[in-house]
Parts: structure tokens; C-alpha cells; sequence
């Protein structure tokens, strides 16, 4: 199985700030990565695919970018609803599609 | 967008089963392929398998293949999985999903139910 490795693990972060999280894959998974948001004790919401298209009605803030093995995703201008914790995912090739292990966004 | 509403939250015993249902509105059921993914109590997501509902096949997770079972009922477009001689470690989170294809060929799970917690104690 493909290994999702996403950095850092957590990160503290104000409202306004430019954030970056990244994401490696065990090998190329091309341009096939997905991006996900998940608030405390709520289903995930899908931000990205295919690396950096954005979900409809995803705000343009978010954005991302990467292809094979390193992928980012950035938040530009954080926003106090975007505090949570985001996942990568790659749908590469035949499942099982892996997810990292998650990022937290937590206020500083 | 498909709506997915899961079944509650279950308390099971070691060496049980469980069934979780997800049943779906706002699309057409018999065109969906369906997701099941844990997540255990602070970890991350892990795959279980999928189904396409038009022709119910399943693909599973290696971890999952002897013991999760992944059904569709078209009559009720609800989706099942079944999960067999539960252990302690299968307490989570059980979420479905629906998994779109992008025209780029890739995938992603743009619908999810909210979730059914799975609570395994003696």
C-alpha cells in the first residue's frame, strides 16, 4: 500500500496567517491527491482533488499544489472557520486509497 | 449533491457483529459507487472497502476482507456494511461516502454520512 506522510502534525496558527501543510507519498501517486477538512466530531469535507482543483464551493484561499511524491496545501488568510484538521489522500492506482495522518490547525 | 444519513451510534461485545446502514437521497442510487472508511478515536482514516450499487461489487481492504461484508439495497437505496467477530480495536468512527470520478480520471469521496460510532466493550 501506498504510505500518506503529511507535515507537520500540528501547527499553531492565527487568524490572518498564510499556513502551509505538506504531504509525501511511499511513491508516485501522479497528480491523483485529494485534499480534506475535518471539524471536531464532524464528517470530513473534500477541499481538493487532483492536486489542486478546487471542490465547488471551497473558498479560493485554499489552494494546492504538487505532483508524484510532494504535495502542499495552503491556506491564504486563515479564517476562524478553518481551524481543524486536514488530511491528504491519494486515489492513485487500484485501492486501498491511503490517507496521511492528519494536520491540526490550532489557534496560537 | 447525494445526502447519506447513517444508522446510530452501537455498543457491541467482543466476538459480535455489527451492521451499519447508509442510506442516500438527492441522486440517482444505482449510479453510485460507495465508500466505508474508520476512524479510530483520535487516529485517522482507514479504507475499508467500496461498492458499486448497480452491480454490487465489492473491492475491500486486506485488513477487512474476512470480516466486512458491504451490501446495496436499490430498493431503499441504503448501502450496509457488516462487520464480523468485532475486537476491542474496531471501536471508531464508521463513515460511508460516495466517491466521485473526475474527468481527470481520479478519484474523490465528495459526500459523506456523519458517521456511526462503534463501541466494542465486554
Amino acid at each position: 500500500d501506498i504510505q500518506m506522510t503529511q507535515s507537520p502534525s500540528s501547527l499553531s496558527a492565527s487568524v490572518g496567517d498564510r499556513v502551509t501543510i505538506t504531504c509525501r507519498a511511499s511513491e508516485t501517486v501522479d497528480i491523483y491527491l485529494n485534499w480534506y477538512q475535518q471539524k471536531a466530531g464532524v464528517a470530513p469535507k473534500l477541499l481538493i482533488y487532483d492536486a489542486s482543483t478546487l471542490q465547488s464551493g471551497v473558498p479560493s484561499r485554499f489552494s494546492g499544489s504538487g505532483s508524484g511524491t510532494h504535495f502542499t496545501l495552503t491556506i491564504s488568510g486563515l479564517q476562524p472557520e478553518d481551524f481543524a484538521t486536514y488530511y491528504c489522500q491519494q486515489t492513485y492506482s487500484s485501492p486501498p486509497w491511503t490517507f496521511g495522518q492528519g494536520t491540526k490547525v490550532e489557534v496560537k | 449533491q447525494v445526502h447519506l444519513v447513517q444508522s446510530g451510534a452501537e455498543v457491541k461485545k467482543p466476538g459480535s457483529s455489527v451492521k451499519v446502514s447508509c442510506k442516500a437521497s438527492g441522486g440517482t442510487f444505482n449510479s453510485l459507487t460507495i465508500a466505508w472508511v474508520r476512524q479510530a478515536p483520535g487516529q485517522g482514516f482507514e479504507w475499508m472497502g467500496r461498492i458499486i450499487t448497480i452491480f454490487g461489487t465489492t473491492h475491500y481492504a486486506q485488513n477487512f476482507q474476512d470480516r466486512a461484508i458491504l451490501t446495496a439495497d436499490k430498493s431503499t437505496s441504503t448501502a450496509y456494511m457488516e462487520l464480523r467477530r468485532l475486537r476491542f480495536e474496531d471501536t471508531g468512527v464508521y463513515y460511508c461516502a460516495t466517491i466521485f470520478r473526475a474527468p481527470s480520471g481520479s478519484f474523490g469521496f465528495d459526500s459523506w454520512g456523519q458517521g456511526a460510532l462503534v463501541t466494542v466493550s465486554s
